[in-house]
């Protein structure tokens, strides 16, 4: 059973500060890796992908890859409150994807 | 970027009635369109992969009769919740992607929100 393991927080953070949401895999044949963004109601939304080793950025957004490891994070710097959402990681091998259950983050103003 | 269009946001109906649900990629062609549903504070679930042309594959657990899934086009799927009931009052997210076989990821419609009285 292939499983993605996010911790459910919340995660609370000030505003200005970087938030660091962590997700751990299981399997190890998984390829490419995405985090997106659900605010409460709403659909989840594609934040950032990544399918390699290392480091991605884009904008306040950094996501990095650990496949020996079987982790992935995502980091947002500068955090807005408008940043306060579910964190979904989600994890496939050419294949469906695979969802963790959510980090909610909060940032307070 | 890429658009997925679902239908209808909102339905309420009566038990035992049937609602049909939309998913239109916009602005690609998706070989490959997902179901999703998720109850209140917990993860999406996939219920099933709609393939243009063929079959969907259902997830263990998920009922094709109760759940109809047609994907008649490479920018339609449907899906038929026949019979409702109350405990099927869930939110319901389609998903596309326009190569199941790459690294493309999938994008999801704005869901539907579907109450059984």
């Amino acid at each position: 059973q292939k499983e993605v393991e996010q911790n459910s927080g919340p995660l609370s953070v000030p505003e200005g500060a970087i938030a660091s949401l962590n997700c751990t895999y299981s399997d190890r044949g998984s390829q490419s890796f995405f985090w997106y963004r659900q605010y409460s109601g709403k659909s989840p939304e594609l934040i950032m992908f990544i399918y390699s080793n290392g480091d991605k950025e884009d904008g306040r957004f950094t996501a990095q890859l650990n496949k020996a490891s079987q982790y992935v994070s995502l980091l947002i710097r500068d955090s807005q409150p408008s940043d306060s959402a579910t964190y979904l990681c989600a994890v496939t091998g050419y294949s469906t994807l695979t969802f963790g259950k959510g980090t909610m983050l909060l940032v307070s103003p | 970027g890429a658009v997925v269009s679902q239908h209808p946001s909102w339905v309420i109906c009566k038990s035992g009635t049937s609602v049909k649900i939309e998913c239109r990629s916009l602005d690609f062609q998706a070989t490959t369109m997902f179901w999703y549903r998720q109850f209140p504070k917990q993860s999406l679930m996939l219920m099933a992969t709609s393939n243009e042309g063929s079959k969907a594959t259902y997830e263990q657990g998920v009922e094709k009769d109760k759940f109809l899934i047609n994907h008649a086009s490479l920018t339609l799927s449907t899906l038929t919740v026949t019979s409702a009931h109350p405990e099927d009052s869930s939110f319901y997210i389609c998903s596309a992607t326009p190569d199941t076989f790459s690294n493309q990821p999938q994008h999801f419609g704005d869901g539907t929100r579907l109450s059984i009285l």
